[in-house]
């Protein structure tokens, strides 16, 4: 069965510090991984996502997330950490049919 | 573009009663979702339409029903509201067949309480 993991229910981070909120999965077959945020009172939005190539991918924002097919692993990043990243952050594996399994999320405090 | 709009957006049932929740999208989306989101456990999804004139279901389908109603519309039914269907709910589309590829759109929630 597939499955993501969140370890950290929170993380914090001085603005301008750089940041990484941590996800690990595990899947049968190929990993198809997306990052989604949440701001408060909203409904999620897409960060970027990983199907195929390179290893690092670009999403929005200035967010990256790198990922390690040996350490099953998919780590959002960021170099510089703004107050407005404050938000609640996803990591989701997509199956094969239509089905997403999102983590249980990270909440995400920068503090100025 | 609304994107994916949903109604209400706040909600206090007594046990029992029913209602629906409404979602409609106007990206042209083929495929719909409805999950739901509670404390620590991340979104788990109910039913998904993977187009129009079909529906599935998800995780967690017990006490909910749902009805593509038209390409734009995706509604999700509680019959007999029961205090643990207390959550926030999030409808979602998606552009083509739900392919592994493919970015959600998430609508702004519905808030509902269930006494």
């Amino acid at each position: 069965a597939q499955s993501v993991a969140q370890p950290e229910d929170q993380v914090n981070v001085a603005e301008g510090n750089p940041l990484t909120v941590k996800c690990t999965y595990s899947v049968s077959g190929n990993p198809y991984l997306f990052w989604y945020v949440q701001y408060p009172n909203r409904g999620l939005q897409f960060l970027l996502k990983y199907i195929t190539g390179d290893n690092l991918v670009k999403g929005s924002y200035g967010f990256e997330a790198e990922f390690n097919k040996s350490q099953t692993s998919f780590h959002l990043k960021k170099p510089s950490a703004l107050v407005s990243d404050s938000a609640l952050y996803f990591c989701a594996v997509r199956d094969m049919g239509f089905k997403t399994i999102f983590g249980a999320g990270t909440r995400l405090f920068v503090k100025a | 573009n609304a994107g994916v709009t949903q109604t209400p957006k706040f909600q206090v049932l007594k046990t029992g009663q029913s209602m629906t929740l409404q979602c409609a999208q106007d990206m042209n989306h083929n495929s719909m979702y409805w999950y739901r989101q509670d404390p620590g456990m991340g979104l788990r999804l109910i039913y998904y339409s993977a187009s129009e004139g079909t529906t599935d279901k998800g995780e967690v389908p017990n006490g909910y029903n749902v009805s593509r109603l038209n390409k734009r519309e995706f509604s999700l039914r509680l019959e007999s509201a029961a205090p643990s269907q207390t959550s926030v709910y999030f409808c979602a589309s998606s552009e083509a067949g739900g392919g592994v590829q493919e970015t959600q759109y998430f609508g702004p929630g519905t808030r509902l309480l269930v006494l």
